[in-house]
């Protein structure tokens, strides 16, 4: 069975500061892992994937995140936070070895840049 | 552009009453999937279709059922509301379902059931 865990409900940042959301996940193969984000009363927005490759994968509103198989972990992150970055992050895996499978999110972290 | 469409966006039920949540999405997309989202749960699936023509359980399928109208459009009802239904539904689409691609979301129904 895959999992996603993301161990902070809430992660406080100032504006200007580098940011990271932490997501660890447990697959029986390798991972394809996603990022969504979701602001107030709206869905949830595809942010970046990583499937194979680079370990560094770039996304969109210049959040990347970074693969590491041996901590099984890819957490967000962000050079300079935005207080327009506030919102709701959700960290989703899927394991491709499981024939046809779904996305399993995680409970989502929310993030808080303050001014 | 629309996306994905869910009607309607705000919905109260008695217990006991039943309705369906429509979603309609215009990206040729083949798979589509229903979530409900709780707050320090996460999203859950409910229920989801692959492909035209058919539709599978998710996490969490009791006191709901889907039907895949078509291509565009897969509708989620609850045939005798409960107040643990109370949550908000999303919708969501993608363009193939075993593969790597991103879920396109709708905005998302708030139910309350009294």
């Amino acid at each position: 069975a895959q999992s996603v865990a993301q161990p902070e409900d809430q992660v406080n940042v100032a504006e200007g500061n580098p940011l990271t959301v932490k997501c660890t996940y447990s697959v029986s193969g390798n991972p394809y892992l996603f990022w969504y984000v979701q602001y107030p009363n709206r869905g949830l927005q595809f942010l970046l994937k990583y499937i194979t490759g680079d370990n560094l994968v770039k996304g969109s509103y210049g959040f990347e995140a970074e693969f590491n198989k041996s901590q099984t972990s890819f957490h967000l992150k962000k050079p300079s936070a935005l207080v327009s970055d506030s919102a709701l992050y959700f960290c989703a895996v899927r394991d491709p070895n499981s024939g046809y499978s779904t996305l399993t999110f995680g409970k989502g972290t929310m993030l808080l840049v303050s001014p | 552009n629309a996306g994905v469409t869910q009607t309607p966006k705000f919905q109260v039920l008695k217990t006991g009453q039943s309705m369906t949540l429509q979603c309609a999405q215009d990206m040729n997309h083949n798979s589509m999937y229903w979530y409900r989202q709780d707050p320090g749960m996460g999203l859950r699936l409910i229920y989801y279709s692959a492909s035209e023509g058919t539709t599978d359980k998710g996490e969490v399928p009791n006191g709901y059922n889907v039907s895949r109208l078509n291509k565009r459009e897969f509708s989620l009802r609850l045939e005798s509301a409960a107040p643990s239904q109370t949550s908000v539904y999303f919708c969501a689409s993608s363009e193939m379902a075993a593969v790597d691609q991103p879920q396109h979301f709708g905005d998302g129904t708030r139910l309350s059931i009294l």
